[in-house]
């Protein structure tokens, strides 16, 4: 297994335009995250999987972001009319539910540049 | 609202000196804190961690120290290397239902030679 995989892994769009980035997580892995870390900040949530199942979505995460995680295996993240404001990384990363602390293995991010 | 604090944006240490990287947090649910470490255009690789009911876990050069009382976390780096400039991010989570990892902001760390 290589690890937690993100396609593609920089993107330049016009504002308005949409975007998906895709994130293939660990396989054995049954939960998925996705983050977004802009300069200067640290990661901040904004939704994750366990299996195929959404459980939480952040306040960040408007109504022009949709995820999806078809049949608990990859994800997407799409951007409808993308703004300024959405140029950051966004980060995906799974882990394996268990007890102890869930410790999130990254990927090395998707970076959006919107124009 | 900002649940984990790395209040110290930079920190530079000498070559085989201690690194002492801190955390404030605010919600005492917190059942798990976490270290990670990063390099420029990678993603966040994980260190260590300690469980709420641990005050200290060790990992060769990386200590991690709990004061609950204080709501405070440190990572203690010894002896520090050039290898270990990087972006430290404290991050903390819960159990049960609750499994989102909240961050800090980070804290960029140079070991000078």
């Amino acid at each position: 297994d290589t690890g937690v995989s993100q396609d593609p892994r920089h993107k330049i769009t016009k504002r308005g335009q949409n975007v998906t980035f895709r994130c293939d997580p660990i396989s054995e892995h049954n939960r998925l995250y996705w983050y977004r870390q802009t300069l200067g900040q640290g990661p901040e949530f904004l939704t994750y999987f366990q299996n195929e199942a959404q459980l939480e979505k952040s306040r960040l995460l408007s109504d022009r972001f949709s995820a999806e995680r078809p049949k608990g295996s990859f994800s997407t993240l799409e951007i409808q009319r993308t703004e300024q404001g959405d140029s950051a990384m966004y980060l995906c990363a799974s882990s394996f539910g268990g007890s102890g602390a869930n410790v999130l293995t990254f990927g090395a991010g998707s970076r959006l540049t919107v124009l | 609202d900002q649940q984990v604090k790395q209040n110290s944006p930079s920190l530079s240490v000498q070559e085989g000196r201690i690194s002492i990287l801190n955390c404030d947090y605010t919600n005492s649910m917190f059942d798990y804190f976490l270290w990670y470490k990063k390099y420029p255009a990678e993603g966040p690789t994980f260190l260590i961690s300690i469980s709420s009911i641990k005050d200290k876990n060790e990992d060769g050069r990386f200590t991690v120290f709990l004061n609950k009382s204080a709501k405070h976390l440190s990572l203690h780096i010894v002896p520090s290397q050039p290898g270990d400039s990087a972006v430290y991010f404290c991050a903390a989570g819960g159990s049960g239902g609750y499994q989102k990892v909240t961050f800090g902001t980070g804290t960029k760390l140079q070991v000078i030679p």
